[in-house]
């Protein structure tokens, strides 16, 4: 069965800080791996990795992925309050599984003024 | 472009009753999903469409269908609604398979 989990589940820090957000996953075939924001509502996507070693950056936010270690980062730089919220990671096995995102649980992050 | 609706935006049911919950989508995209989220959990796949007429099985289909007679809408039915499917549903779009999805408000369901 795919697998993914995020770590840590919560995260409670101060504006100015930088934060680390950890995925790692078992899946039989990997295409891709996604980052998404969720605060009240729908989950809005941040990122899209598929090639090892790659960073990806927006702004105060990036994240790269270890295929071989079979996990990603999220980083975020420079923490404000409006950075709270639930971030998820999901990935696509690929395969006969193509297109069936398999979610981590999430971590809430909330920073504090 | 108002990119994904839903309704309703929440719903009490009765056990055994059944309801269908609307998305819309005017960008024109191809592939749809449905996904359910429990509280403290990540989202999990209900269904999804690689276009009109075309639906597939995700993760978790038992309890639900869907219809996609259009490429605007996807709408998922529950019949007989049990205390499980206490749950927000999301509904999102994607110009490809796995492209960036773009996900509605949610529907907020609760079976009692």
């Amino acid at each position: 069965e795919d697998k993914v989990v995020q770590s840590p589940l919560s995260l409670v820090v101060h504006e100015g800080d930088t934060v680390t957000l950890n995925c790692s996953y078992e899946v039989t075939n990997f295409r891709s791996l996604l980052w998404y924001k969720q605060e009240k509502k729908a989950p809005t996507f941040l990122f899209m990795l598929t090639s090892s070693g790659i960073e990806k950056k927006s702004g105060r936010l990036s994240s790269i992925l270890d295929k071989k270690e079979l996990f990603s980062i999220l980083n975020i730089t420079a923490t404000q309050t409006g950075d709270s919220a639930v971030y998820l990671c999901a990935v696509d096995p690929g395969g006969t599984s193509y297109g069936k995102l398999t979610f981590g649980q999430g971590t809430i992050l909330t920073v504090h003024p | 472009n108002a990119g994904v609706t839903q309704t309703p935006k929440f719903r009490i049911l009765k056990i055994g009753q059944s309801m269908t919950l609307q998305c819309t989508q005017d960008m024109n995209h191809n592939y749809m999903y449905w996904y359910r989220q429990d509280p403290g959990m990540g989202l999990k796949l209900i269904y999804y469409s690689v276009g009109a007429g075309i639906t597939d099985k995700g993760e978790v289909p038992n309890g639900y269908n869907v219809s996609r007679s259009t490429t605007e809408d996807f709408p998922l039915r529950l019949e007989l609604a049990a205390p499980s499917q206490t749950s927000v549903y999301f509904c999102a779009s994607s110009y490809r398979l796995l492209y960036e999805q773009y996900f509605g408000p949610g529907t907020r369901l609760t079976v009692t």
